[in-house]
């Protein structure tokens, strides 16, 4: 089966400016996550959602981060303005429903975004 | 509040000596545990659950629920398992909690 697909895989900007990660999961897979991995760090969840409807955006920061998955199957991660601390890479996973005890999740590659 | 703690930042040994990687947990409920792993340049991947109580390639994992510790054993280390391992706990929300990570390095 194919795996998670994100893009861009690299993206450099400068403070205060806009930027967007797309996320493709596993065919079938209805629940979806964005991670952000901070360099030395381990992964922190960002969002999760469930189709197109989100379980939890608590460790969001709401003031400049926002995603949606409009159609229950791709999902976009935006940051809007970028401040030098989103330095990181931006890790997107999915699962079966109701399978991510037994299985896991399947993470994508990643988005290092570097904010200078 | 979970939690996952992962002490030791790098592990060093050398080939054939046996490894252990640390996991303490915080968890008010029943844990759920995970490790995955992350070679070079390779995506996070999953290396086994504690609810399967499986052995994948040559690791183990335990869970004690007294010292609320997960913690990652392979008796003879190979130079192929240098790599990140991150523990994971998994939440009643579907959601993986991860610790800080552990890299492993084999040497020759």
């Amino acid at each position: 089966e194919a795996g998670v697909a994100q893009s861009p895989r690299y993206k450099i900007i400068e403070k205060r400016q806009s930027v967007a990660f797309w996320c493709n999961p596993i065919s079938g897979h209805a629940t979806l996550y964005w991670y952000q991995q901070i360099l030395g760090q381990g992964p922190k969840l960002l969002i999760q959602f469930q189709n197109n409807g989100v379980v939890d955006d608590s460790q969001l920061p709401k003031d400049r981060f926002s995603a949606e998955r409009l159609k229950g199957v791709d999902s976009t991660l935006k940051i809007q303005p970028a401040k030098l601390e989103d330095s990181a890479v931006y890790l997107c996973a999915s699962s079966l429903s109701g399978q991510a005890l037994n299985y896991g999740y399947t993470f994508g590659s990643g988005t290092r975004l570097t904010v200078v | 509040a979970q939690r996952v703690t992962q002490p030791e930042k790098l592990l060093s040994v050398f080939k054939g000596a046996p490894v252990e990687l640390k996991c303490n947990y915080s968890y008010s409920g029943s844990p759920e545990l995970f490790w995955y792993v992350q070679y070079s340049r390779q995506r996070l991947q999953l290396l086994l659950r504690h609810i399967s109580r499986e052995s994948i390639k040559g690791f183990t994992a335990d869970l004690n629920k007294g010292e609320t510790s997960f913690h990652l054993k392979k008796p003879f280390a190979q130079e192929e398992d240098s790599a990140m391992y991150y523990c994971a706990l998994f939440n009643a929300g579907n959601m993986l909690t991860f610790g800080g990570g552990t890299r492993l390095m084999v040497k020759p």
